[in-house]
């Protein structure tokens, strides 16, 4: 079946700096979506990318969708504490998400 | 507001006893999800259902059932056949299947005693 790989598994960086994680799907998506949850949380909806090489910006978040469809990528500039929690995408084949295992980001001040 | 409704938020059950969690929606949505999170696991997916009265196995059903008689809700079921019912579960909502984005409820930590 369809999966989706997420790297890295934990990220602990200084509140300043830039963090990004990485999705790999083993198949080729209709879209990925974006998702972060707060600790003790739940999964809040971020962003939804369906064009090959789409690029999409929300203040200091960037998405990116690959080319073939296959691989994203989240990009924060400028962490802030407020960024902490776990960031998962999540890839869409020919029906139900599909969940990466996520990125756990730590934002130390 | 709209949104969904997981209850409880907490659960303990015995060993071998069968329990329900409740999700209700009232957001409109067609399409239901029900996941479950482990530490380190991600989320995967136990049950979905597109429309009332239908419903679908996800990637972990087996010792889960669910119903859909009404577009509101979804309760899920966790039996005595679970091996491993210690779990976060989170139920989701979405306007169809495909190509929007999930609302997820706050979740129902349920811990086996």
């Amino acid at each position: 079946g369809q999966q989706v790989m997420q790297i890295p598994q934990y990220q602990h960086v200084q509140e300043g700096e830039d963090f990004t994680t990485y999705c790999n799907s083993s198949t080729t998506l209709s879209n990925i979506q974006w998702y972060k949850q707060r600790p003790g949380g739940h999964p809040v909806f971020l962003i939804q990318l369906v064009k090959s090489g789409e690029v999409k910006k929300q203040k200091r978040l960037t998405f990116q969708f690959g080319e073939a469809k296959k691989n994203s990528s989240l990009h924060i500039t400028a962490t802030q504490t407020t960024d902490v929690g776990t960031y998962f995408c999540a890839g869409q084949g020919y029906s139900t998400l599909t969940f990466g295992k996520g990125t756990m980001l730590l934002v130390s001040p | 507001d709209g949104g969904i409704t997981q209850s409880p938020k907490y659960l303990f059950r015995k060993e071998g006893q069968n329990v329900t969690l409740s999700c209700e929606q009232n957001l409109n949505h067609d399409a239901m999800y029900w996941y479950r999170q482990d530490p380190g696991q991600g989320l995967r997916l136990i049950y979905y259902s597109q429309i009332v009265n239908d419903f679908q196995k996800g990637d972990i059903a087996e010792g889960y059932s669910v119903s859909r008689e009404k577009k509101e809700s979804f309760p899920l079921t966790v039996t005595s056949a679970q091996k491993n019912p210690t779990a976060f579960y989170l139920c989701a909502s979405s306007i169809g299947l495909e190509n929007y984005g999930y609302t997820f409820g706050s979740g129902t930590r349920l811990t086996v005693v």
